[in-house]
């Protein structure tokens, strides 16, 4: 099975920031890798699909790169609603595997 | 609106069984594949089921196979989770979530959840 490794675990930065997030597949998966958003007692949102597709409805300030096996999410200029853990996930195998997430708090 | 609500939720004992059921609403129900994923108390999502749009593709993660089985009944909009000789460690949040399909690279991921139903097993 494909794993999903994620760093750093958490983060503390403030509004405004720049915050980058990287993801890491054990194999080549190509660009099938998904990140989602969630924030505490809700479900997970779609950000990012495909690695560097916006989900509609999703502000621009969400970015995503990578392909093969190194991904990062990137948010420029961090909000006070982008508080929240986010996840990737490899959509290459039907093992669809999640990293173990990232908590951005704030500093 | 586009939504999906789980159900069946609940504590049971451990080795017995439970069924959950999930409703969509506001779009063609039967045209996507739909995903099963937990998610334990205060841990991160692991996915545990995909069937396809006419439920004759399943798949299953290793720590579900052979217990969980997903169904679905297009007629009624409904999506199953069958839990079989359920254990301690399947506790958590279930949440359905639907496949986009479309564009190809969205194929695998989950743009709408439900709100989860909380399966305990417990003695």
């Amino acid at each position: 099975d494909i794993q999903m490794t994620q760093s750093p675990s958490s983060l503390s930065a403030s509004v405004g920031d720049r915050v980058t997030i990287t993801c890491r597949a054990s194999q080549y998966i190509s660009t099938y890798l998904n990140w989602y958003q969630q924030k505490p007692g809700k479900a997970p949102e779609l950000l990012i699909y495909g690695a560097s597709s916006l989900q509609g409805g999703v502000p621009s300030r969400f970015s995503g790169s990578g392909s093969g096996t190194e991904f990062t999410l990137t948010i420029s200029g961090l909000q006070p609603e982008d508080f929240a853990t986010y996840y990737c996930q490899q959509s290459y195998s039907t093992s669809f595997t999640f990293g173990p997430g990232t908590k951005v708090d704030i500093k | 609106q586009v939504q999906l609500v789980e159900s069946g939720g609940g504590v049971v004992q451990p080795g017995r069984s439970l069924r959950l059921s999930c409703t969509a609403s506001g779009f063609s129900f039967s045209e996507y594949p739909m995903h099963w994923v937990r998610q334990a108390p205060g841990k991160g999502l692991e996915w545990v089921s995909l069937i396809s749009e006419d439920g004759i593709n399943k798949f299953y993660a290793d720590s579900v196979k052979g217990r969980f089985t997903v169904s679905r009944d297009n007629s009624r909009n409904t999506l199953f989770l069958q839990m079989n000789s359920l254990r301690a460690e399947d506790t958590a949040f279930y949440y359905c979530a639907r496949d986009p399909k479309i564009p190809a690279t969205a194929e695998g991921a989950s743009d709408i959840w439900g709100q989860g139903t909380l399966v305990t097993v417990s003695s």
